[in-house]
């Protein structure tokens, strides 16, 4: 199994809602990681978790609020959004050590499009 | 800071021909990592190709190949007989470490159509 799934793919909330993105990869990989992607623009990262720990918040609002229940599933946690916060959110997983090949590629979701109304 | 530049917003070519997307980069580090990743109008970031700063060859994949040069900080991606479903967003990523954690540093992309 060499995916990463994402649900939903679609999702409009108003800017009083509380919503989850979920993540999930059985491939034995302990580094998970969100990205937001805005249109026409790269993904910008928002959170690495290494281990179920996290590791890296790039100063990311406090409405956004990431959970690693276990090293398969990640959860992006969603409250009072702006109408700005509506993008791409991809998550992706890679394994933590090189394992002697010197470089591990990132796996990539297919994002769920949000939506703030 | 690392930086990573692709100065072509878009760039067409016609099936079956080989095409060159550009990338440069910036970085004080010695030792660093050059990725690239295909995204389709479906949104999924594909890995395509990897180049470590110690290689000694440019990497090939298939019909990708990398064209590094490294006094040049570039690392050109070069796909050979383009097909229709090549046509999609291509960013180029340097791996930077931060935290005992790896990130990636996107360049701002390059959208390629291939034309029948």
């Amino acid at each position: 199994d060499t995916e990463v799934t994402q649900t939903p793919k679609h999702l409009v909330m108003g800017m009083t809602n509380k919503k989850s993105l979920k993540c999930e990869q059985h491939m034995g990989h302990r580094a998970m990681y969100w990205y937001k992607q805005k249109a026409k623009k790269p993904p910008e990262l928002m959170f690495v978790y290494s281990y179920e720990k996290l590791s890296i918040n790039e100063s990311v609002p406090s409405r956004f609020s990431p959970e690693c229940p276990n090293s398969s599933l990640l959860n992006l946690h969603l409250h009072a959004l702006q109408p700005e916060d509506s993008a791409l959110y991809l998550c992706a997983s890679s394994q933590e050590d090189l394992r002697g090949r010197g470089y591990n590629e990132q796996f990539f979701g297919p994002g769920t499009r949000l939506t703030v109304l | 800071a690392q930086k990573i530049t692709q100065t072509q917003p878009g760039m067409f070519v016609q099936e079956k021909e080989a095409v060159t997307l550009d990338c440069t980069y910036d970085t004080s580090d010695p030792s660093y990592g050059l990725f690239w990743y295909k995204q389709p109008s479906s949104g999924e970031m594909i890995f395509l190709i990897y180049q470590g700063s110690y290689d000694q060859q440019n990497a090939t994949e298939g019909r990708y190949s990398l064209n590094f040069q490294k006094a040049r900080k570039s690392a050109n991606l070069v796909i050979s007989a383009s097909q229709l479903g090549d046509s999609a967003m291509y960013f180029c990523a340097m791996r930077e470490i931060r935290g005992g954690s790896e990130k990636l540093v996107f360049g701002k992309g390059t959208k390629l159509t291939v034309n029948p």
